[in-house]
């Protein structure tokens, strides 16, 4: 049961473009939202990340957008540069003390130079 | 120099065999993390402990097992049950609190012939 939906599969962006990735959830048991970004072959590294009684944050190039009525979040990517291409994903914690994430399917992005 | 260090980068095997991932940590992090990594399907979850000698079954836990004999170490065994081993394995590991971030290792590129 995939309760994290993730889209688009792969993406791709101009140098200096916007590159926006965008999940969904199914599940309202969900109390925090990151952003994981992967290089290949290497182990995924927490990008950024939100709780849900925020609509929006910002770090650097990077936001994540919070629609909790929609159930929807998404990352921007603003001036994607070549060194962003990487596999993204977006996950959410289970509401309780376990600290299981539920992960999305993965984009894998290319900026082109 | 704290992290997760797993091992090897790459491993392969018979089918029939089991065998035994490695994943130490010295960030001195209670909670342990077992996934497996496919493509286009995310980072599902195998297995995860809070607490030493405790572990939890995740949603794909048939075909492996876990030990948790100290809070540094946290190895997968992919059992012979397992019908589709080949995979790459990611251990991650958390700190208790709010965001309960986690960090992940490096990956093991398993292939089973």
């Amino acid at each position: 049961q995939q309760q994290v939906k993730q889209s688009p599969q792969s993406l791709i962006v101009q140098k200096g473009g916007i590159s926006i990735i965008n999940c969904a959830y199914e599940n309202t048991a969900f109390d925090y939202f990151p952003w994981y970004q992967q290089f290949p072959g290497k182990g995924p590294a927490l990008l950024i990340a939100i709780r849900p009684d925020v609509s929006e944050k910002k770090e650097g190039r990077f936001t994540i957008s919070f629609n909790k009525s929609a159930k929807q979040f998404s990352l921007h990517i603003m001036d994607s540069q070549p060194g962003d291409s990487a596999t993204y994903f977006c996950a959410a914690r289970k509401t309780g003390n376990t600290g299981k994430l539920i992960f999305g399917q993965g984009t894998t992005l290319q900026v082109k130079p | 120099d704290g992290g997760i260090t797993q091992s090897p980068k790459y491993l392969f095997r018979k089918e029939g065999q089991n065998v035994t991932l490695s994943c130490e940590q010295n960030l001195n992090h209670d909670a342990m993390y077992w996934y497996r990594q496919d493509p286009g399907q995310g980072l599902r979850l195998i297995y995860y402990s809070q607490i030493v000698n405790d572990f939890q079954k995740g949603d794909i836990a048939e075909g492996y097992s876990v030990s948790r004999e100290k809070k540094e170490s946290f190895p997968l065994t992919v059992t012979s049950a397992q019908k589709n081993p080949t995979a790459f394995y990611l251990c991650a590991s958390s700190i208790p609190g709010v965001t309960y971030e986690q960090y992940f290792g490096p990956g093991t590129r398993l292939t089973v012939t």
